[in-house]
């Protein structure tokens, strides 16, 4: 089965300083993959997607993330951070076959200082 | 863009009470719709596959008589928790599709809280 792995639980970085959240996944073929942010009490926004193409993918608000095969990696990253950034970012791959049915890494937290 | 909505936001029940949770999807048609549970702090498990007309799909672990799925139409999937526990409560979200290969979007969620 596969299996998405965000090895980072808590991370604090400071207002303008640049990001990245690891993500990596078990998959057998070509995974569809997925970038969600949560704020406390609040469902699930997509950033970003991959199906296929341009391993290099742009998201909402500033957001890209990088497929990366050989390293079965798809890692988020932002340049300059807003303190409005605060939130639980997870990373999901898509069961063999469908974009619908996710399965979920267990999340990074993302605090910023001011 | 798609747009899902979940109905209530939270609820509160007394244990042993059943409590419906309503997902629609209001600007498609959603042949499939899914079903997570969030515990705080933790990620999302999914507990169900709903597909309309047919029976859900359970994953391992989820009792289905006590969280039963309903998808009478393609708008519209309910999650009701039968005789509710206060280990029941818990965040839950459910995600619609127009298929296999369609992404999913999202609902807002559904704070359980049983006393």
């Amino acid at each position: 089965a596969q299996s998405v792995t965000q090895p980072d639980i808590h991370i604090t970085v400071s207002e303008g300083a640049s990001l990245e959240l690891r993500c990596n996944y078990s998959y057998g073929a070509t995974p569809y993959l997925f970038w969600y942010v949560q704020s406390p009490g609040q469902g699930l926004q997509l950033l970003l997607k991959y199906f296929s193409g341009d391993t290099l993918v742009q998201g909402i608000k500033g957001f890209e993330a990088e497929f990366k095969r050989s390293q079965s990696s798809f890692n988020l990253r932002k340049p300059s951070v807003h303190w409005s950034d605060a939130a639980e970012y997870f990373c999901a791959v898509g069961d063999p076959g469908t974009a619908s049915k996710l399965t979920f890494g267990t999340g990074t937290r993302l605090q910023v200082t001011l | 863009g798609a747009v899902v909505s979940q109905h209530p936001s939270w609820v509160i029940c007394k244990s042993g009470t059943s409590v419906k949770i309503e997902c629609r999807s209001l600007d498609f048609q959603a042949t499939t719709m899914f079903w997570y549970r969030q515990f705080p702090k933790q990620s999302l498990m999914l507990m169900a596959t709903s597909n309309e007309g047919s029976k859900a799909t359970y994953e391992q672990g989820v009792e289905k008589d006590k969280f039963l799925i309903n998808h009478a139409s393609l708008t519209l999937s309910t999650l009701t928790v039968t005789s509710a526990h206060p280990e029941d409560s818990s965040f839950y979200i459910c995600s619609a599709s127009l298929g296999a290969e369609g992404e999913a979007f999202f609902g807002q969620g559904t704070r359980l809280t049983v006393v």
